[in-house]
C-alpha cells in the first residue's frame, strides 16, 4: 500500500543533541512537508519542499534543518539551536504543491521529547 | 493573509446526537476547504474537502458546504458515533499552502 512512513514513532534528545527525523514516502508525490503540533494548537509549516534539491523555509524553520536528496525522503533534522523541541512532528506530501485542491497526505507522526 | 477559525473544544455529545463543528476562514484568493481527522496518536487523515463555491464535500456521513458569502465550512453529522471521538481539523490550501485551525477535540460517549 501506498503511504508515508514515519520513524522512530518516538524519540529522546539529550541537551545540545541533533537528532533526525525520518520521512519517507512512495505516493511519487512532488511536495513534502514538515509540520510542528503542540498541544492546543493546530499545525504550523516549519519546511516545504516542490522538488528534488529544492526547499523552503516555513512558518517556523529556526533550529530545524532538511534536505531532499532523493523524491521519497525528505528527513528533518532539530538542531541543538531548537530551544523548545518537544513536539509531535507530522510529515505530509501531495502531488504537487501549487495544485490547491489536492489534499495532503499525512504520516503517522514522531513525538519527540527531552530527557 | 490566510487564516481558519473553528469552534474551540472540547465537544462532548451522546451517541446518535446532531455534531456541528463551525470554521470560518480569510483568504485572499479561491481556496481550497478541507476538514481533517486525527486519532489519537496518529497523523491526519482527510475526512472531506471542498474546492469552489457551494460545493458539499461528504464522508462517513459527515458533510460541509463551502459558503463563500459567509467564508464558513460548517462540519455536520447528523448521528454521531463513539468511533467519531478524535481532533477535527479545519484547513485551507492557497496556492498549495495549508492553514489549518487549531482543531476541536469531540468525544462520543455511548
Amino acid at each position: 500500500d501506498g503511504g508515508i512512513t514515519q520513524s522512530p514513532k518516538y524519540l529522546f534528545r539529550k541537551e545540545g543533541q541533533n537528532v533526525t527525523l525520518s520521512c519517507e514516502q512512495n505516493l511519487n508525490h512532488d511536495a513534502m512537508y514538515w509540520y510542528r503540533q503542540d498541544p492546543g494548537q493546530g499545525l504550523r509549516l516549519i519546511y516545504y519542499s516542490q522538488i528534488v534539491n529544492d526547499f523552503q523555509k516555513g512558518d517556523i524553520a529556526e533550529g530545524y534543518s532538511v534536505s531532499r536528496e532523493k523524491k521519497e525522503s525528505f528527513p528533518l533534522t532539530v538542531t541543538s539551536a531548537q530551544k523548545n523541541p518537544t513536539a509531535f512532528y507530522l510529515c505530509a506530501s501531495s502531488i504537487k504543491r501549487l495544485h490547491s485542491n489536492q489534499p495532503q497526505h499525512f504520516g503517522d507522526g514522531t513525538r519527540l521529547s527531552i530527557l | 493573509g490566510d487564516s481558519v477559525t473553528q469552534m474551540e473544544g472540547p465537544v462532548t455529545l451522546s451517541e446518535e446526537a446532531f455534531l456541528t463543528i463551525n470554521c470560518t476562514y480569510t483568504a485572499t484568493g479561491y481556496p481550497s476547504l478541507f476538514w481533517y481527522v486525527q486519532y489519537p496518536g496518529e497523523g491526519l487523515q482527510l475526512l472531506l474537502k471542498a474546492t469552489k463555491a457551494d460545493d458539499k464535500g461528504s464522508n462517513k456521513g459527515f458533510e460541509a458546504t463551502y459558503r463563500k458569502e459567509t467564508t464558513s465550512f460548517h462540519l455536520e453529522k447528523g448521528s454521531v458515533q463513539v468511533s467519531d471521538s478524535a481532533v477535527y481539523f479545519c484547513a485551507l490550501s492557497d496556492e498549495g499552502r495549508l492553514y489549518f485551525g487549531r482543531g476541536t477535540q469531540l468525544t462520543v460517549w455511548p
